[in-house]
């Protein structure tokens, strides 16, 4: 079975603090995916990346950014965390074309 | 403006008898759809997935049926179980490109009562 493992579950953090959210594949997937999911919002892409130092920009990528160093890890990075950015996050890999993306359990940020 | 619809944000059943979960989509380019099962406190979990040359998926108790012309798509789940109940997530994609980007709805909140 595919496994994606977010590093924190919860994370509580202030404003203006910059914020690393990390994820790891171990399925030796190319691509990974960075998603918050709000009430009402479904779940919204942010970033992902093909490849190794590849990434690009999803749908709403403002004030956040990511990295890719390693096949198996994904990190967002929130650059100075702001109070709307209070989300839950959710990391995805998938192998290739019309295959499923596979979550991990998500990490519920609270921005104070 | 969205393209993949969830317009029922719940639906609640009876235990045994059948789910039937909707999505509608605008974007003629997608040609691969999924649904995903979600609990709270946890991430989405796929659940099946149906390509456009098809118009039906089966796996064990649940079903996909695709509509191309009506861009409409339907998961039906029988016999429902209360361990069913969860946000059900419709989700799109355009595979020309190699894109791999899901587009996904807002959800569907099931409730599968004993």
């Amino acid at each position: 079975d595919v496994k994606v493992t977010q590093s924190s579950r919860y994370l509580v953090k202030r404003t203006g603090e910059k914020v690393f959210l990390e994820c790891v594949q171990d399925m030796d997937h190319e691509n990974m995916f960075w998603y918050r999911q709000d009430p009402g919002l479904g779940l919204r892409l942010i970033y992902f990346s093909y490849d190794v130092k590849m990434k690009e920009k999803g749908d709403i990528p403002e004030g956040y950014s990511v990295s890719r160093e390693k096949k198996e890890r994904f990190s967002l990075i929130l650059e100075s965390a702001s109070t709307n950015q209070t989300s839950m996050y959710l990391c995805a890999s998938s192998g290739g074309q019309n295959q499923p993306q596979h979550f991990g359990d998500g990490t519920r940020l609270s921005i104070l | 403006d969205q393209q993949v619809k969830q317009n029922s944000p719940s639906l609640s059943v009876q235990e045994g008898r059948i789910s039937i979960l909707n999505c509608d989509y605008t974007n003629s380019m997608f040609d691969y759809f999924l649904w995903y099962k979600k609990y709270p406190a946890e991430g989405p979990t796929f659940l099946i997935s149906i390509s456009s040359i098809k118009d039906k998926n089966e796996d064990g108790r649940f079903t996909v049926f695709l509509n191309k012309s009506a861009k409409h798509l339907s998961l039906h789940i029988v016999p429902s179980q209360p361990g069913d109940s969860a946000v059900y997530f419709c989700a799109a994609s355009a595979g020309q490109g190699g894109s791999e980007k899901l587009v996904f709805g807002k959800g569907t909140k099931l409730t599968v009562n004993p």
